[in-house]
């Protein structure tokens, strides 16, 4: 069973304001993303990270930012968020295989996040 | 863009076995093969992934036809908690991404 967590499960909160969604692991691995996905629909990339200091973009253009300065804590902020960042936000994480096509991602259990 | 072709939705019945279809067409010969499925509510989880040969897990089996332009995830007997979407991925890209896609969206009947 994956050790990976999603805080909080829900989040309801009014255009302007700061979020940050927290995501951590506890089984070492040293890649971690972020997903969006909005309802019946599929999962996009928005940020991914290699490891400690590592954070890069997704394919998906997201107006959130990201930090990793633990292995084990992957962080996603919302400066200032609008109706548009509606959306189910799933993190996952894998450990590094040289090669990376065989990797399983394990995912948490998303934060359902609504901005009015 | 997603690499992959699948129904939308597919319906079964309980304890029945279960095939879902998937096409790949532009396949590489490196690009593994991964399915996950989502729970509703839930994040994706991981069920089998292969190359050219056939594989099994105590979750699925994955059939992979010969010229690899397309696979079968196969449930043996499907129960109630088998409804999810699951999604047929191919790894694209130098750093291996997962492209999903719509996926399909298995319905199991009582």
């Amino acid at each position: 069973e994956a050790d990976i967590y999603q805080t909080p499960r829900y989040l309801v909160i009014g255009t302007g304001k700061k979020i940050t969604l927290e995501c951590s692991q506890t089984m070492g691995h040293d890649k971690m993303y972020w997903y969006q996905q909005d309802p019946g629909m599929e999962l996009h990339l928005i940020h991914y990270s290699y490891g400690v200091n590592s954070t890069e973009k997704g394919d998906l253009s997201s107006e959130s930012t990201v930090s990793r300065i633990r292995t084990e804590h992957f962080p996603l902020t919302l400066e200032s968020a609008r109706p548009s960042h509606t959306s189910q936000y799933l993190c996952a994480s894998s450990e590094f295989r040289a090669g990376g096509r065989t990797e399983t991602q394990y995912f948490g259990p998303g934060t359902r996040l609504l901005v009015l | 863009d997603a690499k992959t072709t699948q129904p939308n939705s597919m319906e079964s019945n309980e304890e029945e076995p279960v095939h879902l279809p998937c096409n790949h067409s532009t396949i590489s010969g490196t690009d593994y093969i991964h399915w996950y499925r989502q729970l509703p509510s839930q994040g994706p989880e991981y069920v089998i992934h292969g190359l050219t040969s056939n594989v099994n897990n105590r979750m699925a089996s994955l059939a992979i036809a010969e010229d690899r332009k397309s696979s079968t995830l196969i449930l043996h007997r499907a129960t109630l908690r088998d409804a999810a979407v699951y999604y047929c991925i191919l790894t694209e890209g130098s750093n291996y991404q997962l492209i999903w896609g719509a996926g399909t969206k298995l319905i199991i009947k009582p």
